[in-house]
């Protein structure tokens, strides 16, 4: 069965530090899909990327960057520079392909950003 | 515009009474889904439904119900409401069919409060 486990319950940096979430993941599949879903405190859940499990190039956005490795079933979030619209609970998941989209999320970190 | 949209995006109610969450999608998209995300922030897949096929969590009790008036709907009855019903319950979408991987356009949420 499949599982994300994100180890950080909660993490507190100042203000322009670089931050980074882990995320390690549980899977009998070969072909999967991994996502980061970022929730701030007004509750909604935005979209942040998604990854399959053939494509282990890392990826940068703007501050956010993204750090998949298959050898440790790891794909870890880093955030440079953060800033205080960066605090919010930042949620992994996993979809196995015969799951469709059906996730199955990590327990989330919760990011305290401070000015 | 809201892509995703819910209401309530608060309820409080007794036990033992009966409620509904709405939830109305205006990007065409195919299918649509029920999470449930509890106080310690997990997040589970409680449905996912298009107007072939309905995909129950096994998990889920059978009181509560998906109800698609159309494509663009999907509501979510609550019979007999227990104290452990409470949770943030967010309705989503995707483009296509459940079984694609893709990304998901969640809602708000709804806070469900039960006393």
């Amino acid at each position: 069965a499949q599982k994300v486990t994100q180890a950080q319950t909660e993490i507190s940096v100042v203000e322009k530090e670089d931050v980074t979430l882990d995320c390690v993941y549980e899977t009998r599949d070969t072909t999967y899909y991994l996502f980061w879903y970022k929730q701030p405190p007004s509750g909604e859940l935005v979209f942040l990327i998604r990854r399959n499990s053939f494509d282990e190039q890392n990826e940068i956005s703007g501050r956010y960057s993204w750090n998949f490795q298959k050898s440790t079933s790891s794909f870890n979030f880093t955030i440079t520079a953060s800033q205080v619209v960066d605090s919010a609970v930042y949620f992994c998941a996993l979809s196995e392909d015969n799951a469709g989209n059906m996730l199955t999320f990590g327990g989330g970190t919760r990011l305290m950003v401070k000015p | 515009d809201t892509a995703v949209s819910q209401t309530p995006k608060y309820l409080v109610t007794q036990m033992g009474n009966d409620k509904s969450i709405k939830c109305e999608q205006n990007l065409g998209h195919d299918t649509m889904y029920w999470y449930k995300q509890d106080s310690k922030k997990f997040l589970k897949i409680m449905f996912s439904y298009n107007n072939k096929e309905l995909i129950i969590n096994e998990t889920v009790p059978n009181r509560f119900s998906p109800k698609s008036p159309d494509k663009a709907h999907l509501n979510l009855h609550i019979n007999s409401l227990e104290l452990g019903d409470s949770a943030v319950y967010f309705c989503a979408s995707s483009p296509r069919s459940a079984a694609t991987n893709e990304k998901l356009f969640f809602g708000s949420g709804t806070q469900l409060s039960v006393l």
